[in-house]
């Protein structure tokens, strides 16, 4: 139980496209999804906590316009990376949480590459 | 603040050593705190947590004990194969003051096991 599941695992893109990627609950529902960041060997960050059908709160530095996160369902949250860049190449991990329960459960991440 | 810190990597060990990967925590309230373990190229999975002082975590033959005497969440295992070679994060969450249960992670340790 508790599998999270992120689509798609990898992808590459041209500077000034957008991507979005998509992080499902798929044996329980998520009233909660975080989106982190994950440079190379290095921690996560937490780039913003969504709520279903509620607005996404961010951290602070994360640009809200650029990374639009869409939580519609509580089983679906979606990160579109707006006008990438190369700046932008990262590892993308989302990861759910339900109800009071402090435990999440997380994706297996997401590679974007921005040439 | 809440904080997390690690003892910081590489630890590299033989097959069948003991490891111990040291966590100290600082937190205003009362934590749960997790052990993630993330392998190459791949999201986070949940390890073992504990969410009260003087719980213990185990799974897989690892094990951690919640010391809030110490504020220490340390993770050991008594005989370690080539298999858990893998990044392993620390991490508290909070709900009960009021926080949106988002994990603030320690910077993570990479262990390494030579056959």
């Amino acid at each position: 139980g508790a599998v999270v599941s992120q689509h798609p695992s990898r992808v590459i893109c041209k500077s000034g496209t957008s991507v979005k990627i998509e992080c499902r609950s798929l044996d329980f529902q998520a009233t909660t999804m975080f989106w982190y960041r994950q440079f190379p060997k290095q921690s996560l960050m937490l780039m913003a906590t969504s709520n279903e059908g509620s607005k996404a709160t961010y951290e602070q530095g994360v640009e809200k316009d650029k990374f639009l996160i869409n939580h519609a369902s509580l089983t679906l949250s979606t990160l579109t990376v707006t006008s990438a860049h190369p700046e932008d190449s990262s590892f993308y991990i989302c990861s759910a949480t339900s109800g009071a329960a402090d435990t999440q459960y997380f994706g297996p991440g997401t590679r974007l590459t921005v040439l | 603040g809440n904080s997390v810190t690690q003892m910081e990597g590489p630890v590299t060990l033989s097959e069948e050593a003991f490891l111990t990967i040291n966590c100290t925590y600082t937190a205003t309230g009362y934590p749960s705190l997790f052990w993630y373990v993330q392998y190459p190229g791949e999201g986070l999975q949940l390890l073992l947590k504990a969410t009260k002082a003087d719980d213990k975590g185990s799974n897989k033959g690892f094990e951690a004990t919640y010391r809030k005497e110490t504020t220490s969440f340390h993770l050991e295992k008594g005989s370690v194969q080539v298999s858990d070679s893998a990044v392993y994060f620390c991490a508290l969450s909070d709900l009960r003051s009021g926080n949106t249960g988002k994990l603030i992670f320690g910077q993570g340790t990479t262990l390494q096991v030579k056959p």
